[in-house]
């Protein structure tokens, strides 16, 4: 079966500090990449997503950037974090055949 | 406009009640249409998954699609309180890309 792991679970960064959250995907390969984040009573705002090693596709002008270095490795990453990244960083998988996606337990992050 | 809308809600039943979610999307050509659970500070759980119109039933959850008027819908029979949590809509047409509502919070109140 397939699991999708996300880390850290919590994280609290001070502004102007860089960030960098992990997730990686077992049990699959080849599988689209997508990183999500979810604010407080809000829905989904999908930041990235990846059909393949390299290929990133960005959905948001903004100050972060994903990678994929593997292909069941997803990073999400900030140079400089500002206040208004604080939220819920949701990865998922899907595979392209298939029209269901699968999340991670996401990560909270708090930026002070 | 945006691609899937959803009451937020919030809705709050007694315990044994039918509880009735609801979306509607903009894009005819949207094909593949799901159901997501998320309990607080978790990620979305796929509960249910459809293609096309219809019902499809699982247990005390089924799902219905009506493409004439682009409308999804979510009935839960005998609701529980572990029914309690944030529902989420979500459509897509390739498989690469989808479309979620903003979710609507349900508490089924014992």
């Amino acid at each position: 079966s397939q699991t999708i792991h996300q880390w850290p679970a919590t994280l609290v960064q001070p502004v102007g500090s860089p960030l960098s959250l992990e997730c990686t995907v077992e049990g699959t390969s080849n599988p689209n990449l997508y990183w999500y984040r979810q604010a407080a009573g809000r829905g989904l705002q999908l930041l990235f997503y990846s059909v393949g090693i390299g290929q990133i596709s960005s959905e948001v002008p903004q100050n972060l950037s994903a990678s994929r270095p593997q292909d069941r490795q997803f990073i999400l990453s900030s140079k400089k974090l500002l206040l208004s990244d604080s939220g819920f960083y949701l990865c998922a998988w899907s595979r392209g055949t298939l029209y269901e996606q699968y999340f991670g337990p996401g990560t909270r992050l708090t930026v002070t | 406009q945006k691609e899937v809308e959803q009451d937020p809600g919030p809705l709050s039943v007694p315990e044994g009640a039918i509880v009735s979610l609801n979306c509607t999307y903009s894009n005819s050509a949207f094909q593949y249409f799901m159901w997501y659970r998320q309990y607080s500070r978790k990620g979305p759980e796929l509960l249910m998954y459809t293609y096309s119109s219809g019902n499809k039933e699982d247990g005390r959850f089924t799902a219905q699609v009506d493409k004439s008027s682009k409308y999804i819908s979510l009935f839960i029979r005998d609701s529980q309180p572990s029914d309690s949590a944030t529902y989420l809509c979500a459509t897509s047409n390739t498989g690469n890309q989808f479309y979620f509502g903003t979710g609507t919070s349900l508490t089924v109140i014992p």
